[in-house]
């Protein structure tokens, strides 16, 4: 079965400040990856995914990711933060797209003055 | 577009009692999905309708826990009778095609007293 770490519970940084948050995640094959996004009050959103090719994939408010299949790892960057970024991030695996995800437990970003 | 929509957005209620979660899906989408987040824990798959068939029910925890679409349209999850550890936050999802992208709804807060 497919599993995700995400080893940071808790980061503050910066405004302005650049962020990597990390991911592991366990599967025996080429696995489907997400980093989803809850801001308060707020439904899960997606930010970004990978599937297949090209192993930097670039996501929505300025996010990206990359896919290290020798680390089995998909570090969720973004080069300058913005307050209203402070949210819970997720990352999660699929086996098929977007069928029963397993998520991470979720990384809390708090952004500082 | 309405999105995911889940009804109530918090709910309260005694152990013993029985608690009703509905979520609307976007219209169209004839994948739906449950999720729940325990606090403090991952969030963990609890089942995925096909239109009005349970395609996949292997994360449901215990048969106090009872999924419904009649219809293929919105979906109840009835707990009866609630336990302590049920208090968590129950997501709602769907999608247009099965391992399509995903849209989650903002999450029934369940506190079981």
């Amino acid at each position: 079965a497919q599993s995700v770490t995400q080893p940071d519970i808790h980061i503050t940084v910066s405004e302005g400040a650049s962020l990597e948050l990390r991911c592991n995640y366990s599967y025996g094959a080429t696995p489907y990856l997400f980093w989803y996004v809850q801001s308060p009050g707020q439904g899960l959103q997606l930010l970004l995914k990978y599937f297949s090719g090209d192993t930097l994939v670039q996501g929505i408010k300025g996010f990206e990711a990359e896919f290290k299949r020798s680390q089995s790892s998909f570090n969720l960057r973004k080069p300058s933060v913005h307050w209203s970024d402070a949210a819970e991030y997720f990352c999660a695996v699929g086996v098929l797209g977007y069928q029963k995800v397993t998520f991470g437990i979720g990384t809390k970003l708090q952004v500082i003055p | 577009e309405a999105g995911v929509t889940q009804f109530p957005s918090h709910s309260v209620i005694e152990k013993g009692q029985t608690v009703t979660l509905r979520c609307d899906p976007i219209s169209g989408h004839d994948n739906l999905y449950w999720y729940r987040r325990v606090m403090g824990k991952e969030i963990k798959f609890l089942l995925h309708f096909v239109k009005e068939s349970k395609q996949d029910e292997s994360g449901m925890p215990n048969n106090r826990f009872l999924a419904e679409r009649t219809g293929g349209t919105y979906s109840t999850l009835k707990v009866q009778p609630a336990e302590l550890e049920d208090s968590g936050v129950y997501f709602c999802a769907s999608s247009q095609e099965t391992g399509g992208e995903a849209f989650f709804g903002q999450g029934t807060r369940l506190t079981v007293v």
